[in-house]
C-alpha cells in the first residue's frame, strides 16, 4: 500500500508570493490533516479534514487556507508569505477516528 | 489544557542502556496517547501508542508507561541502539472527538552512542 504522498517536497519562494502544497493520503483514508513544523514551535495543527469537510483548525492566521477532493487528496495554500512561514509542512492522513495518522515525508518550504 | 509537555529536550545515551522520555499533560478527555519516531528527512512515524485504561504497554524493546492519576505517560527504550537515534514526539488526541487533531510534545532528540 503506498504511504502518504506529498509534492513538493522543496520549494524555495519571496516574501510576498503565495504556495500550494499538495498531499495524496493513503487509499481509503478519508482524514488527512495538516501540521507544520519548526524547531522553534515543534508540531503544529494547521486543520483537517474529513469527506471535504474542514472539521478542525489550529491557530494559525487566514493566510493558510486549505481544502480536500472528493478523492480524499488535498491540497493547503499559503498567501502573502512571511519569512516566518518557512518551515517543513506536514500532511498525514487516518482511517475514521483511530488516533493513528499516517505522515508524509514533507514539503521544506523556504522563504527568502 | 491543549499542551503537551515533554522533556528532556535532548538525551545521549549509551549502546545497550535505557532511553526514558517524559511526557505530561492536562486534558483529562485526551484518550489515546501516541509516540512518534522521526529520522531527519522523515515524517513522524507511529512507533507504539496507549489508551488511559492501561497502565503498560510493551512493543519489543518499546515500553509506554502510563500513569493516570498523574496525568503522565513515559517511553522507555531498553537496550537502546545506534539506530534508534532519532527524535521522538509524544501526543495526545481525543479520537471521540470528531477530529483527528494531535497535540504533540515539543520533542526529544536521542543520541545512542556506539
Amino acid at each position: 500500500k503506498a504511504g502518504v504522498t506529498q509534492t513538493p517536497r522543496y520549494l524555495i519562494k519571496t516574501r510576498g508570493q503565495q504556495v500550494t502544497l499538495s498531499c495524496s493520503p493513503i487509499s481509503g483514508h478519508r482524514s488527512v490533516s495538516w501540521y507544520q513544523q519548526t524547531p522553534g514551535q515543534g508540531l503544529q495543527f494547521l486543520f483537517e479534514y474529513f469527506s471535504e469537510t474542514q472539521r478542525n483548525k489550529g491557530n494559525f492566521p487566514g493566510r493558510f487556507s486549505g481544502r480536500q477532493f472528493s478523492n480524499s487528496r488535498s491540497e493547503m495554500n499559503v498567501s502573502t508569505l512571511e519569512l516566518g512561514d518557512s518551515a517543513l509542512y506536514l500532511c498525514a492522513s487516518s482511517f475514521m477516528n483511530t488516533g493513528e495518522l499516517f505522515f508524509g515525508e514533507g514539503s521544506r518550504l523556504t522563504v527568502l | 489544557q491543549q499542551q503537551v509537555k515533554q522533556s528532556p529536550q535532548s538525551l545521549i545515551v549509551q549502546k545497550g542502556g535505557i532511553s526514558i522520555i517524559n511526557c505530561a499533560y492536562e486534558n483529562t478527555a485526551f484518550d489515546y496517547f501516541p509516540w512518534y519516531q522521526q529520522f531527519p528527512g522523515k515524517g513522524p512515524a507511529l512507533l507504539i501508542a496507549i489508551r488511559p485504561d492501561v497502565s503498560e504497554k510493551k512493543e519489543g524493546r518499546f515500553t509506554i508507561s502510563f500513569n493516570k492519576s498523574a496525568k503522565q505517560f513515559s517511553l522507555h527504550i531498553m537496550d537502546s541502539q545506534p539506530g534508534d537515534s532519532a527524535t521522538y514526539f509524544c501526543a495526545a488526541i481525543i479520537t471521540q472527538g470528531g477530529s483527528e487533531k494531535l497535540v504533540f510534545g515539543k520533542g526529544t532528540k536521542l543520541t545512542v552512542n556506539p
